[in-house]
């Protein structure tokens, strides 16, 4: 099992439309976790950070981790077509853990 | 520059050439990491460097694979005797050592082994 599990989707929604993205991890020890969103042909930028369990809200963005499950997830609301991009979750220990570890990535299409 | 800056963006080489790639973090960012993305792959953990801490190499696929970090700040990530399944995107991130690990990343270096 590898540690961190992302669904690569791809995944086509229309404008407007909530969009659920999930990862599940497999290491208890994880406190620190993150969305990336990544262009075509661009690097990963972060989108939202959470520290261990709970909800974090930002414009249209939700960012929930629940710990319990090994499970976190980002919705987008009102989704745009701008939104479409691949979403990267990762996460950490934290501390002096140098590397992030990553999910592969869900294509999301946002279609007008 | 107020992002993290790469070079190369894109280079293409011959099977069995080495390749040099450069990162320069932000302006004191201290942690420096070289990621690997491979098309329809996840990002892949190549090397930490933190500070004045012995590098966390524990990522870098074979011998041909090293990097290093002059001055704290510019890093270059080399690829001697290349293959094939070099080919991928290579990316740099810079952070803070602060709690979460936020990084940063640049654009890239498109790397084709041909």
């Amino acid at each position: 099992q590898k540690e961190v599990e992302q669904d690569p989707g791809p995944l086509s929604v229309p404008e407007g439309a909530i969009v659920s993205l999930n990862c599940t991890y497999s290491n208890s020890a994880f406190q620190y976790f993150m969305w990336y969103r990544q262009y075509s042909r661009k690097g990963p930028e972060l989108l939202m950070y959470t520290y261990s369990s709970g909800n974090k809200e930002d414009g249209r963005f939700t960012a929930q981790v629940d710990k319990s499950s090994k499970y976190i997830s980002l919705f987008i609301r009102d989704s745009q077509p701008s939104d479409s991009a691949t979403y990267l979750c990762a996460m950490s220990p934290g501390g002096s853990q140098g590397n992030l570890i990553f999910g592969k990535g869900t294509k999301l299409s946002v279609k007008p | 520059g107020a992002g993290v800056s790469q070079s190369p963006s894109n280079k293409v080489t011959e099977k069995g050439k080495d390749v040099e790639l450069r990162c320069d973090p932000i302006s004191g960012h201290t942690a420096l990491y070289w990621y690997r993305q491979s098309l329809g792959q996840g990002l892949e953990f190549l090397i930490y460097f933190q500070g004045n801490s012995a590098p966390d190499k524990s990522g870098l696929p074979s011998d041909r694979f090293s990097a290093e970090r002059t001055g704290g700040s510019v890093s270059t990530l080399t690829i001697q005797r290349t293959q094939q399944e070099d080919s991928a995107v290579y990316l740099c991130a810079s952070s803070l050592l602060m709690a979460g690990n936020t990084i940063y990343f640049g654009e890239g270096s498109w790397l084709t082994v041909v």
